[in-house]
């Protein structure tokens, strides 16, 4: 069965950097687009990034700013973010999900992980 | 960027009843409109995807309609298991967005 495990949250000062992580096992993880999507305490959901099977394409939500940068390691089945120059506002539940169209640009994503934590705090 | 806006905002409702959640698209998004339902403490589990198309496992009270700017999920026969929020999210165009959600509670 597909799984997604998400790793790395924490609790990171402002300004600071962190990178996550998404650990892919039950499917073709070279086959399919992977999103990343974060919730915040309380909050709905909202896109982060996407990114192509193969890594060609990546697109972000307009609010990031170039601060994250998705990517992935298809030999590893794994899927990162890198996200830097961290705000409070960025504190969230992180999830990373799988894209229902596999070799397709974007769909919608159809499984997720259990998310992992961030809080920026000084 | 594309505004998803869910109706209502909050439903609390009696088992058995039939539920109608809709969700209006700020432009027209073909059928690229999708419905998931989250509970508590728990990730996100597609329902629907491409307007009416049932996920793989989902159970058959759950149903959705709709094109262009207006959809719509309807759980008919309303299980306590239902209590969740459910949230829309469009695939037509970038950015990808999500609807505010729909909590809605059984009574």
């Amino acid at each position: 069965q597909v799984q997604l495990v998400e790793s790395g949250g924490g609790v990171v000062q402002p300004g600071k950097s962190l990178r996550l992580s998404c650990a892919a096992s039950g499917f073709t993880f070279r086959s399919y687009g992977m999103h990343w999507v974060r919730q915040a305490p309380g909050k709905g959901l909202e896109w982060v990034a996407v990114i192509w099977h193969d890594g060609s394409n990546k697109y972000y939500a307009d609010s990031l700013k170039g601060r994250f940068n998705i990517s992935r390691d298809n030999s590893k089945n794994t899927l990162y973010l890198q996200m830097n120059s961290l705000r409070a506002e960025d504190t969230a539940l992180y999830y990373c999900a799988r894209d229902s169209i596999p070799y397709g640009d974007y769909g919608c994503p159809d499984y997720w992980g259990q998310g992992t934590l961030v809080t920026v705090s000084s | 960027e594309i505004v998803l806006t869910q109706s209502p905002d909050f439903q609390s409702v009696t088992p058995k009843e039939k539920v109608t959640i809709t969700c209006r698209a700020s432009q027209r998004i073909g059928s690229a409109l999708h419905w998931y339902q989250q509970k508590p403490d728990q990730s996100p589990k597609l329902l629907i995807k491409y307007a009416s198309q049932s996920f793989s496992g989902v159970p058959s009270r759950f149903s959705g309609s709709g094109s262009g700017t207006d959809f719509t999920l309807t759980i008919n026969t309303l299980e306590a298991e239902d209590a969740a929020t459910y949230y829309c999210h469009q695939s037509s165009s970038l950015p990808i967005t999500f609807g505010q959600g729909t909590r809605l509670e059984i009574k």
